[in-house]
């Protein structure tokens, strides 16, 4: 079946640090949705992607799509303490495909 | 305005039994979704309405499983002769459309003992 691979699996990065999550699917996509769970919590949505190579910003977040629509990811530059939680991609194969997640730890 | 409301946000029950769970989507959003998460893993999919018909139900792990939707708001996951491996978190989303940006609930932890 459709399948969304996302790694690493976990992430600990001293507060300051870069962290990156990348989502891969052997097959080409309509569009990807990032979301953030924050421990306890439900996801929340962060971002679309379309378009073929698409970059969007927020802040210090960095969405891109991959030129073939397969893969994407998500930066975040100089993490705080506050960007703790899973993030997750799901993949729009006609209904939406979540990823495992990457769980981000930030040590103050 | 009002998020996406779930009720119960806690069910405990017993292999064997039935439940049923309530999804109150953001008024005017015509797609809903139900997802199942487990511990450690990201939502699964479950079923997607779009106003009252379901648009695709293939994520129902058996026949089990049923959701209705009735006049395309509430909708109803529900869930006959629970066993254990049903218990997680049921959680619903609600979007402006099929494919846009999707508000969850809060879930609900269902425990089959």
């Amino acid at each position: 079946g459709q399948q969304v691979m996302q790694i690493p699996q976990y992430q600990h990065v001293q507060e300051g640090e870069d962290f990156t999550t990348y989502c891969n699917s052997s097959t080409t996509l309509s569009n990807i949705q990032w979301y953030k769970q924050r421990p306890g919590g439900h996801p929340v949505f962060l971002i679309q992607l379309v378009k073929s190579g698409e970059v969007k910003k927020q802040k210090r977040l960095t969405f891109q799509f991959g030129e073939a629509k397969k893969n994407s990811s998500l930066h975040i530059t100089a993490t705080q303490t506050t960007d703790v939680g899973t993030y997750f991609c799901a993949a729009d194969f006609n209904k939406f495909y979540f990823g495992s997640g990457t769980k981000l730890n930030v040590k103050p | 305005g009002a998020g996406v409301s779930q009720t119960p946000s806690n069910k405990v029950t017993e292999k064997g039994k039935y439940v049923e769970l309530r999804c109150d989507p953001i008024s005017g959003h015509t797609a809903l979704y139900w997802y199942r998460q487990s511990l450690g893993q990201g939502p699964e999919f479950l079923i997607y309405f779009q106003g009252t018909g379901a648009a695709d139900d293939s994520g129902l792990p058996n026949d089990r499983f049923f959701a209705v939707r009735p006049e395309g708001s509430v909708s109803t996951l529900k869930i006959q002769r629970t066993e254990r491996g049903d218990s997680a978190v049921y959680l619903c989303a609600s979007s402006f459309g099929g494919r846009n940006e999707q508000f969850f609930g809060p879930g609900t932890r269902l425990t089959v003992l």
